[in-house]
């Protein structure tokens, strides 16, 4: 594809359901990031996946989010029992390599009510 | 460990005038910087990286490892280029991209 897609672009629901986001990267890149952006403030790192190595989780903010990277390619991040404080604007990312240039995608934006 | 650092969350200067956007970075070993920037409704894209010394859109950015500083210039601001500025470290295989907080730019006419 031409770039990083993310899926759905937008998603409602309601307090207490499960969510899953989902991130096509683009094809070859080994690395992926998860980052949540809530409104007016920055990028926060959720979730990082580098070729087979062990994903990097230290930005999970609890135990409800969880990720997962098949066959290295697409990811779904996970968002169990959503809380009103998880709505943001989800973005994720990709890289030919780790510590290179990152390519976003355009997000999926989270409203929990 | 890796750090970025951009020490002004809101910028705010007049169309004309130049700019600066600070970033400071921390890291041990041999690193790569970037500058991303999100317009609002559109993605977060790259603006410019360290290694290619480029100049985009008006914008410069050099990496003076002394100061581990990567600020961001341009000598005459524009009102198209408000918008939301991040800094970011790599630090070459097996580490991850670390960005900073953002800087938000507001040109006024």
């Amino acid at each position: 594809g031409a770039g990083v897609s993310q899926s759905p672009s937008n998603k409602v629901t309601e307090k207490g359901k499960d969510v899953e986001l989902r991130c096509d990267p683009i094809s070859g890149h080994t690395a992926l990031y998860w980052y949540r952006q809530s409104l007016g403030q920055g990028l926060e790192f959720l979730i990082y996946f580098q070729g087979n190595s062990a994903p990097d989780k230290s930005g999970l903010p609890s135990d409800r989010f969880s990720a997962e990277r098949t066959g290295g390619s697409v990811s779904t991040l996970t968002i169990q029992r959503t809380q009103q404080e998880d709505s943001a604007v989800y973005l994720c990312a990709s890289s030919p390599t780790s510590g290179t240039e990152a390519f976003f995608g355009q997000g999926t934006r989270l409203t929990v009510v | 460990a890796q750090r970025v650092t951009q020490p002004e969350k809101l910028l705010s200067v007049f169309k004309g005038a130049p700019v600066e956007l600070k970033c400071n970075y921390s890291y041990s070993g041999s690193p790569e910087l970037f500058w991303y920037v999100q317009y609002s409704r559109q993605r977060l894209q790259l603006l410019l990286r360290h290694i290619s010394r480029e100049s985009i859109k008006g914008f410069t950015a050099d990496l003076n490892k002394g100061e581990t500083s990567f600020h961001l210039k341009k000598p005459f601001a524009q009102e198209e280029d408000s918008a939301m500025y991040y800094c970011a470290l790599g630090g070459g295989r097996g580490s991850r991209l670390t960005f900073g907080e953002g800087t938000q730019l507001t040109v006024n006419p």
